[in-house]
């Protein structure tokens, strides 16, 4: 069974620039969750997808945004980037119910200069 | 306003004594609680979760132990093993239509010293 894929693995914007990173969850999981990890940080919730419509959303400005495909693959962009965006940015895939184990992805790594 | 903390940023232990990692928070809605490891360059991965109707739930060498009237819970790794050394996130989500919004502590490092 694959696992969540995430791609880009590395990525490297200027600032002002925008960026979108794409995960693929596991097959027949419907939810997809994403997450910023910054350094010495947890990991804040961005914001998730369950059926291509966003369910939950975390406390980000709205230069973040995302979308979910009918086949589950989700989005993330985030416009206007600004140096503080630089950040691990990590999918979790999962069923989607109460108590559903997340699977997360290995992360984008965004730097931006 | 942190809801799940994770008070302790490190710990350390010797190979074969007990790890026991702690987490607490402050949202009494939470009703599913998570642990995930996490090493260098990857993602965490799920280690053993626990409903808020239990107090005890034990998979092997992990154990977690949830207080609901002192918000706290822990982790209890037995006997330990140096591939236990990885970052330790306590997560906790609340119902079903939250299930996919967990919120994360800042994460426990473990080192496991042979």
């Amino acid at each position: 069974k694959a696992g969540v894929t995430q791609t880009p693995r590395y990525l490297i914007k200027t600032r002002g620039q925008q960026v979108t990173l794409s995960c693929s969850p596991i097959s027949g999981h419907r939810s997809v969750s994403w997450y910023q990890q910054t350094p010495g940080q947890g990991l804040q919730f961005l914001f998730e997808y369950f059926s291509e419509t966003q369910r939950n959303k975390g406390n980000f400005p709205g230069r973040f945004s995302g979308r979910q495909f009918s086949n589950s693959r989700s989005e993330m962009n985030v416009s206007t980037l600004e140096l503080g965006d630089s950040a691990l940015y990590l999918c979790a895939s999962s069923l989607g119910g109460t108590g559903a184990e997340a699977f997360f992805g290995q992360g984008t790594r965004l730097t931006v200069v | 306003d942190q809801q799940v903390k994770q008070n302790s940023p490190s710990l350390s232990v010797q190979e074969g004594r007990i790890s026991i990692l702690n987490c607490d928070y402050t949202n009494s809605m939470f009703d599913y609680f998570l642990w995930y490891k996490k090493y260098p360059a990857e993602g965490p991965t799920f280690l053993i979760s626990i409903s808020s109707i239990k107090d005890k739930n034990e998979d092997g060498r992990f154990t977690v132990f949830l207080n609901k009237s002192a918000k706290h819970l822990s982790l209890h790794i037995v006997p330990s093993q140096p591939g236990d050394s990885a970052v330790y996130f306590c997560a906790a989500s609340e119902g079903n239509a939250n299930a996919g919004k967990s919120t994360f502590g800042d994460g426990t490092t473990l080192t496991v010293k042979p």
